[in-house]
């Protein structure tokens, strides 16, 4: 089955830097790229997706990058803020009758004010 | 909001017993996924219905079960309850299958003492 590596566990950078979290994917079938964002007490929540025919993409201050040859990607935070202190999950699934998104373990982000 | 409910929030009960956690999803989502969220764990998959049938499993305990009814809302079942089964479990729902973004709910937190 799929396997999800991320990289790194915790990250912590002072307010206005950018950061950079990687995921690594096994299945070469995967085409559905998920980034979540999990607060204190809470679910985690879609962020940012992207899809096997597209490179990047942009949402305001993040972005997430893919290289399908190398099968992995990336979430880019820029000018980060205190709110963005969280758990960030990547994940992959791809199109099948039965399916299910393989999530990678979680980075703990912390920006310093 | 996700739009998707989650009911009790918090559960303590003791070893040896059964509980039921129940999920509504989101208006016009027919996938229900099950999640295992252990204390500094990532999330582990535990099973999908679409559309009131199982379509994935992942490491789900032959202890646990789940089903999905005709208003697509969804039980899981935790019978002879270990200490180790301590988590959050968490609901997620979405449109389609596998390649959909999933929407979370807040979590049930379920403690066995």
């Amino acid at each position: 089955g799929e396997n999800v590596e991320q990289h790194p566990s915790t990250l912590s950078v002072q307010e206005g830097d950018s950061a950079v979290i990687k995921c690594t994917y096994s299945d070469s079938a995967s085409n559905y790229f998920p980034w979540y964002k999990q607060e204190l007490g809470k679910g985690p929540q879609l962020i940012i997706d992207i899809r096997s025919n597209v490179g990047e993409k942009k949402d305001q201050r993040i972005a997430v990058t893919l290289n399908k040859t190398a099968k992995h990607f990336s979430l880019h935070i820029t000018e980060t803020q205190p709110e963005d202190s969280a758990v960030y999950f990547c994940a992959a699934s791809f199109n099948t009758n039965a399916g299910k998104s393989t999530f990678g373990d979680g980075t703990t982000l912390t920006v310093k004010p | 909001d996700s739009g998707v409910t989650q009911t009790p929030k918090h559960l303590i009960t003791a070893t040896g017993q059964r509980v039921t956690l129940r999920c509504s999803p989101r208006s016009g989502d027919l996938s229900v996924y099950w999640y295992q969220q252990s204390l500094d764990q990532g999330l582990q998959f535990l099973i999908q219905y679409y559309n009131g049938e199982e379509r994935a499993k992942g490491n789900i305990l032959e202890r646990f079960s789940a089903q999905q009814f005709p208003d697509l809302h969804s039980e899981l079942n935790l019978s002879s309850l270990e200490l180790g089964d301590s988590a959050l479990y968490f609901c997620a729902s979405s449109v389609g299958l596998s390649d959909s973004p999933l929407h979370f709910g807040n979590g049930t937190r379920l403690t066995v003492t």
